[in-house]
This record gives structure tokens, C-alpha cells and sequence, in this order.
């Protein structure tokens, strides 16, 4: 079945560590994104890459890096210059070139600092 | 201003009324429109999208776009129980070729037996 994954799905950071968030897809989409959502609020875009090794920085970028080597593959990490980063993360994909711009989401990853 | 704004809830509704929710946008040149049902916990699932203005049905839900007035709305007839969850209207903000989607703050929608 064709999807998108995230792993893992509850991941715990102490203060000053580095934590990389997984985003596989084989869905062949081009364009890949990371949202993260804070309580009660909507979803806010951190980086979005349109294709291999280009990526663009969203709304919250800072604190946070991405790396696009691959197409199936879009990582996240959170750096220790982020300072609230407690979450939930949200990976999604969408095929470009179409006028069906609809995204496909992972199940999310809820990152707490402890 | 917000570029995307929802009506304000939460939103209860008894059970078999219709539920109804706004979404209004500040982008003119804003091309596609999406809503999203989110459970708590999960990640978003997509209802409809819309492209033009006017009314788009799917089953007991009916999206209505207005460009002009930069609003759009999510209708859902003979609400149940199992539609109580966070509704998110999305619109497409990087054109038509490619999906960046800015979200509205969501809308808690809770239908009561």
C-alpha cells in the first residue's frame, strides 16, 4: 500500500539534544512537507522541498533542518537551538504538476522535551 | 490579519442538524481550498477541496467557495457522532503546480446524541 511513514511515532529530547524526525513516501510525489501542530492550533510549515537536494524554509524554520538526498525521503531534525520544540509533527507529500494539490499526511511524531 | 482564519468554537450541534463551518482567507490569488477532519491524536484526513467558485457535494457534505468575498465554507447535513473532531480549512498558497498549504487554526466541531 502506497503511504507515507513516520517514525517514530512518541520520541522524548533532553535539553540540548539534536533529534531527527523520519518521513519515507512511496507515493513517487514530488513535493514533501513538515508541519508541526501545537495544541489546539492549525498546522504551521517548517521546511518544504519541491525536489531532491532543493528545499525552502517555511513559516518556523528556525531551529529546525531538513536535508532531501533521496525522493522518498524527507527528514527533520530539531535542533538544540530550538527552544520549545514539544509537538506533534506532521509530514505530508503532494504530487506536483496537477491541478489535484491534495496532501497526504504521515501519523505524525509527538516529540517531548523531558 | 491572519491569512487564514476560522469561525471561532468549539461548535455543538445535536445530533441530525446541520453543522456549519467558516473559513475566510486573505491571499486573492489563492487557488485551491481544502478541508480537513482531524481526531484527536491523528493526523489530518482530507473531506473536499475546491477549485471554483460555487457549491461542490459529496455525500453529506457540501463545500462552498466565494473568491470574491475570499470565503469558503464546509456544510455537513445530518451530522452524527463520529463527525465530532477538529475541522481544518487549508488553502493553496503556492500556486497551482505544487501543494503549499497554509492552515487555519482549526474548528472543534462536537455532535451530541
Amino acid at each position: 500500500d502506497g503511504g507515507i511513514t513516520q517514525s517514530p511515532k512518541y520520541l522524548f529530547r533532553k535539553e540540548g539534544q539534536n533529534v531527527t524526525l523520519s518521513c519515507e513516501q512511496n507515493l513517487n510525489h514530488d513535493a514533501m512537507y513538515w508541519y508541526r501542530q501545537d495544541p489546539g492550533q492549525g498546522l504551521r510549515l517548517i521546511y518544504y522541498s519541491q525536489i531532491v537536494n532543493d528545499f525552502q524554509k517555511g513559516d518556523i524554520a528556525e531551529g529546525y533542518s531538513v536535508s532531501r538526498e533521496k525522493k522518498e525521503s524527507f527528514p527533520l531534525t530539531v535542533t538544540s537551538a530550538q527552544k520549545n520544540p514539544t509537538a506533534f509533527y506532521l509530514c505530508a507529500s503532494t504530487l506536483t504538476g496537477t491541478g489535484t494539490t491534495e496532501a497526504f499526511f504521515g501519523q505524525g511524531t509527538r516529540l517531548t522535551v523531558v | 490579519q491572519k491569512e487564514v482564519e476560522q469561525n471561532s468554537g468549539p461548535l455543538s450541534v445535536p445530533e441530525g442538524a446541520i453543522a456549519s463551518l467558516n473559513c475566510t482567507y486573505s491571499d486573492r490569488g489563492s487557488q485551491s481550498f481544502f478541508w480537513y477532519r482531524q481526531y484527536s491524536g491523528k493526523s489530518p484526513e482530507l473531506i473536499m477541496f475546491i477549485y471554483s467558485n460555487g457549491d461542490k457535494e459529496d455525500g453529506r457534505f457540501t463545500a462552498q467557495l466565494n473568491k470574491a468575498s475570499q470565503y469558503v465554507s464546509l456544510l455537513i447535513r445530518d451530522s452524527q457522532p463520529s463527525d465530532s473532531a477538529t475541522y481544518l480549512c487549508a488553502v493553496n498558497t503556492g500556486g497551482t503546480s505544487y501543494g503549499k498549504l497554509t492552515f487555519g487554526q482549526g474548528t472543534i466541531l462536537t455532535v451530541h446524541p
